[in-house]
């Protein structure tokens, strides 16, 4: 059974670009969340859709959306990038409650 | 507010130096801890989920238990394999989904033989 995909694995961006990261969760899963990670603050939520709708949002500013598909895949956009966006962008799919989250590799960006 | 306090932060164990990592945590009616392990560069690799008072899950050399504030991950006779971050995570209570995590900081265990 696949894992979580996430692309691309790396990108490098410039100050005030927008840029777009791709999850494909887990066959079946109808949950998918995302988190940044950074060194200082850890893992943090950002949002999270099922079937297709946003349940619930992390304290993160406007600039940072996202959406799912009716096949489950979800992508997240930030625009107008800051410096302090570089991190490693996680996204985890789960069946729903009560059931575990199974996160992707991740995606590195890095802001310069 | 809902908080996950991990501890230590840092832990350096001999090879067969067996050990318990701390998770605390600050919710109003848990819905499900959750341990993860982490290596550099990747992301968090779930290892197990306990839903109530006195539960214990094993795999391998680890065991994680749960008591009402607090879980515990017991790593018996680690081996340098077992070096990697481990995170402990519980649901916000919104929404009611396994979905939306609240992480701690994590463990950074490293094994030396």
């Amino acid at each position: 059974k696949a894992g979580v995909t996430q692309t691309p694995r790396y990108l490098i961006k410039t100050r005030g670009q927008q840029v777009t990261l791709s999850c494909s969760p887990i066959s079946g899963h109808r949950s998918v969340s995302w988190y940044q990670q950074t060194p200082g603050q850890g893992l943090q939520f950002l949002f999270e859709y099922f079937s297709e709708t946003q349940r619930n949002k992390g304290n993160f500013p406007g600039r940072f959306s996202g959406r799912q598909f009716s096949n489950s895949r979800s992508e997240m956009n930030v625009s107008t990038l800051e410096l302090g966006d570089s991190a490693l962008y996680l996204c985890a799919s789960s069946l729903g409650v009560r059931t575990e989250a199974f996160f992707g590799q991740g995606t590195r960006l890095t802001v310069v | 507010e809902d908080q996950v306090t991990q501890s230590p932060e840092a832990l350096r164990l001999q090879e067969g130096e067996s050990s318990s990592l701390n998770c605390s945590y600050t919710v109003s009616g848990l819905r499900g801890l959750f341990w993860y392990r982490q290596d550099p560069g990747k992301g968090p690799e779930f290892l197990f989920t306990l839903y109530s008072a006195g539960e214990e899950k094993e795999k391998e050399r680890l065991k994680a238990t749960l008591t009402k504030k607090e879980s515990f991950l017991h790593i018996t006779a680690p081996k340098p394999e077992d070096s990697a971050t481990y995170l402990c995570a519980v649901p916000l209570i919104y929404g009611g989904s396994q979905g939306n995590l609240i992480f701690g900081k994590g463990t950074k265990l490293s094994v030396k033989p």
